[in-house]
């Protein structure tokens, strides 16, 4: 099968520094997306990897580790408005782009 | 910024009947998406399209649905004969390419699907 796991929840305070995890095991690998959705919206984009390392935008960093099926969000200086749901998505297929999501992490921002 | 566009929002209808979401994919893309998100639950796969036809689908996209590409702007999902099951969010997305930065995918704001 195909899954990726990430925590359901995670809680910080304002202006602190989050790390979101993701593990993934899936028959293909080519690239790990990060996306953010509020309250049912839309997903928005936030980050996508293909090579190991880190890539950084603005408050928000991602990094990859291809041989350890892992990888992570990183959110700095965080604010009121970064609660929301985020997903890791995995692209498993080379010739049409399907990605892959995971279940999942809320993170709730307390002043 | 362009930006992908659903319709409708809301959709409500009685198990059995024929629903057609529809969406209008950012202007230069080229490759098309369907996801669903049951409430609380993950986004779920269902159908790639690409050079008007589907590439890729999952095992939810079974012979009720189809996807079509009418003209040279609107995408839609028809869904034949609703299950309760069916109900959902559904989000339309599209990307560039494949390659690189590319390939990000770019999300409508979603049709919520309530079947009765």
């Amino acid at each position: 099968g195909q899954s990726l796991e990430q925590p359901s929840e995670v809680t910080a305070v304002e202006g602190a520094i989050v790390q979101i995890n993701c593990t993934y095991q899936t028959s293909g690998f080519y690239g790990l997306s990060w996306y953010q959705q509020h309250d049912g919206g839309a997903p928005t984009f936030l980050s996508y990897n293909a090579l190991d390392g880190l890539e950084e935008t603005g408050r928000f960093s991602s990094f990859l580790s291809r041989s350890d099926s892992y990888g992570y969000l990183l959110l700095q200086e965080l604010q009121m408005k970064d609660s929301a749901s985020y997903f890791c998505a995995v692209r498993g297929s080379s010739n049409t782009g399907k990605l892959i999501f995971g279940q999942g992490t809320t993170l709730q921002v307390k002043p | 910024e362009p930006e992908v566009t659903q319709t409708p929002s809301h959709q409500v209808t009685q198990m059995g009947q024929e629903v057609i979401l529809r969406c209008v994919p950012i202007s230069n893309h080229l490759y098309f998406y369907w996801y669903r998100q049951i409430l609380g639950q993950k986004v779920e796969f269902l159908v790639s399209f690409y050079n008007n036809e589907i590439s890729e689908k999952s095992e939810i996209f079974d012979d009720q649905f189809s996807v079509e590409r009418p003209d040279g702007s609107n995408f839609t999902l028809k869904i034949r004969s609703t299950k309760l099951e069916d109900s959902a969010m559904y989000f339309c997305a599209s990307a560039i390419g494949l390659a690189g930065p590319q390939e990000t995918q770019y999300f409508g704001p979603g049709t919520r699907l309530l079947v009765l």
